[in-house]
């Protein structure tokens, strides 16, 4: 069965920092380019990062960029976010997804939820 | 306010033809990237109902259609029955802000 199980969320203090991981089972990993789609309470969803089937290409929404870390260890079939200097409005269910460079997002896992609060 | 604007709701009856429109730019639907849309229930991860403006993944009903046309594209759902209600999300890509979706429609089956 194709699977995405993230895992790595909770609660953080603004400014913090806190890595997600995607894990992948059920298709060959390491031919798909992976994506973080978040979704904050109530809200529709907001793509905020891809990366490559090998990890040598990356791109990152304007809102996290600069903050935020998109990386993969295929040898794991896991898909990571390093999110620092976190801030309230990244408050989300952060949802990895498999999917081509323009979208087309056919696998997605069940999310984690990221509270960023004082 | 998203790129790709879509009505925040619409509702039909059972049995009835609904339609959500999702309307872009040229620097997106325009520019012939293509259009996905997902069905998201109350709860649940988004699932893939259209991809490449039309085409269904195994498994997704017939009454289930997309189309694609100019700067627009429009998602379709005939024989609406109350599992259908959801929230539903277009989704391309634009050239400048990468990743796009729409602002997201909550079908309300009445």
């Amino acid at each position: 069965e194709v699977q995405l199980v993230e895992s790595g969320g909770g609660l953080v203090q603004p400014g913090g920092s806190l890595r997600l991981s995607c894990a992948a089972s059920g298709f060959t990993f390491s031919s798909y380019w992976m994506h973080w789609v978040r979704q904050a309470p109530g809200k529709g969803l907001v793509w905020v990062s891809r990366i490559n089937s090998d990890g040598s290409s990356t791109s990152y929404a304007d809102s996290v960029k600069g903050r935020f870390t998109i990386s993969r260890d295929n040898a794991k079939n896991t898909l990571y976010l390093q999110m620092n200097s976190l801030r309230a409005e990244d408050t989300a269910v952060y949802y990895c997804a498999r999917g081509g460079f323009y979208g087309d997002y056919e696998v997605w896992g069940q999310g984690t939820l990221v509270t960023v609060s004082s | 306010q998203s790129v790709l604007t879509q009505p925040p709701s619409v509702s039909g009856a059972p049995g009835q033809r609904v339609t959500i429109s999702c309307t872009g730019s040229s620097s997106n639907i325009g520019a012939g990237y293509d259009v996905h849309w997902y069905q998201q229930l109350p709860g649940t991860a988004p699932k893939l109902l259209i991809y490449g403006n039309s085409n269904r993944p195994s498994g997704v009903p017939d009454r289930f259609s997309g189309s694609k046309s100019g700067t627009s594209a429009s998602l379709a759902i005939t024989g609406l029955q109350a599992e259908d209600e959801a929230d539903y999300y277009c989704q391309s890509y634009d050239s400048s802000l990468s990743g796009l979706f729409g602002g997201g429609t909550k079908l309300t089956v009445l």
